[in-house]
């Protein structure tokens, strides 16, 4: 079973729209943490957030905000006012209390202009 | 400091030969680690180090995979007997840890493509 779920495989919007990327996790440790990623087409993975699972406050930073919902084992990443330069493959990822990493599969966004 | 680096970029091999890929961390970082990139797919995690000590290697595909760190700098990805299944993007990223947390933020390198022939 994945332990990283990302649901949406491509999504196109028109630039100024919002988007809405979704993640679902699987995990038995309480204590884990949550990332996104951003890979834009030079490759490079950047780093976006991270979030350990005793906070659940939502986070915004410019046009990107974080919906952390432990109920429904989620962490959903919007972006506002979508750019062209937005277009990229995000991924979600989880790390556990151990020593390993689970990336989805990602989620590729293009931004329309 | 210019990030992580990855040498080479590229490598093209014949099936049955071996491969080293190179990676250069970030010099304050003492947390590196490999993945395995394949099309379409999420970064796949293989193996972490902090400074020399290999400290989860469980997930190295296979026994023909071996990764060091013999300084606690550098760190070199092998691999024996390549495969065609082993075309890939090899990436490597490094951080330092923050707090409590297990893994922080990492910065990750351009990568080495590896096609087996």
């Amino acid at each position: 079973a994945q332990k990283v779920t990302q649901a949406q495989t491509e999504i196109s919007v028109v630039e100024k729209e919002d988007v809405t990327l979704d993640c679902v996790y699987e995990t038995r440790d309480t204590t884990y943490y949550l990332f996104w990623y951003k890979q834009p087409p030079s490759g490079e993975l950047v780093f976006l957030i991270r979030r350990n699972s005793f906070d659940e406050q939502n986070e915004i930073s410019g046009r990107y905000s974080w919906n952390f919902q432990k109920s429904t084992s989620s962490f959903n990443f919007t972006i506002t006012a979508s750019q062209v330069v937005d277009s990229a493959v995000y991924f979600c990822a989880l790390s556990e209390a151990g020593n390993q990493f689970y990336f989805g599969t990602g989620t590729s966004l293009t931004v329309i202009p | 400091d210019t990030g992580v680096s990855q040498d080479p970029r590229h490598k093209i091999t014949k099936r049955g030969q071996n491969v080293t890929f190179r990676c250069d961390p970030i010099s304050e970082h003492n947390r590196l680690y490999w993945y395995r990139q394949t099309l379409g797919q999420g970064p796949e995690f293989l193996t972490y180090f902090q400074n020399e000590a290999q400290l989860e290697k469980s997930r190295l595909l296979s026994d023909r995979f071996s990764a060091e760190r013999p300084k606690g700098s550098f760190s070199t990805l092998e691999i024996q007997r390549t495969e065609q299944g082993d075309s890939a993007m090899y990436l490597c990223a490094s951080s330092v840890p923050k707090g409590l947390a297990p893994h922080n933020e990492q910065f990750f390198g351009p990568g080495t493509r590896l096609t087996v022939l």
